[in-house]
């Protein structure tokens, strides 16, 4: 199974908005609405950011958002703040024969 | 509150065995499925497979199947994580997370263990 593909970097400044693709196939991302997006400051565990696509965790805030377009889904950041730099990764089901999960290869999220 | 805790870092040789764990507390260890996932050096997120502590029933990632063994005991509310031969490609951070199965969901994620394999 291939990771899913994600940009190796992206970049903003405070206050603006940035989106992390992250694309799959269709027997991963484009089957199943079963996304999930984490958030991993360097050394620390990652953190359950988005589920099931768009939905939020309780405690998790709404500049967060995500969204799924075909075999691609979508993790949007708006009002970036400095606390926000971190790695991103995304995850998703790819079917049940083995249950099959895979990951992204992760985004570094710079606040400039 | 929902905490997993996972066992101290190890430092251990290529060819030696190894079970590091995770125990979990503030909530009903029995329902919920218990993920592992491997984090190499500077590198990405892995999924290696979980498991079912109710039960035991456990799903192995392709990559990892043969490769490490999940167990449980659901009396310690403890996952484990073990290996009978170490490489020094196993080198890694090792972390476990409970899984919402619904949603092929980690909510909650331990600290992680460090396990570092070295002649």
């Amino acid at each position: 199974q291939s990771a899913l593909t994600q940009p190796a970097s992206v970049s903003g400044s405070p206050g603006q908005s940035i989106t992390i693709s992250c694309t799959g196939t269709s027997s991963d991302v484009g089957s199943y609405n079963l996304v999930s997006w984490y958030q991993q400051h360097p050394g620390k565990a990652p953190k359950l950011m988005i589920y099931e696509v768009s939905k939020r965790p309780s405690g998790v805030s709404n500049r967060f958002s995500g969204s799924k377009s075909g075999n691609t889904a979508s993790l949007t950041i708006s009002g970036l703040q400095a606390e926000d730099e971190a790695d991103y990764y995304c995850c998703s089901y790819a079917g049940s024969s083995t249950f099959n999960v895979v990951f992204g290869g992760g985004t570094k999220l710079t606040v400039l | 509150e929902v905490q997993l805790v996972q066992s101290g870092a190890e430092v251990k040789k290529p060819g030696e065995s190894l079970k590091i764990s995770c125990k979990g507390s503030g909530y009903s260890f029995t329902s919920y499925w218990i993920g592992w996932v491997r984090q190499m050096p500077g590198k990405g997120l892995e999924w290696m497979g979980i498991i079912y502590p109710g039960d035991s029933d456990t799903r192995y990632s392709p990559s990892f199947q043969g490769q490490v063994t999940i167990s449980a005991d659901k009396s310690i509310s403890t996952a484990y994580l073990q290996w009978s031969s170490l490489k020094a490609s196993d080198t890694a951070m090792y972390y476990c997370a409970r899984m919402r199965y619904d949603s092929i969901t980690l909510d909650y994620w331990g600290q992680g263990t460090l396990v570092t394999v070295s002649s």
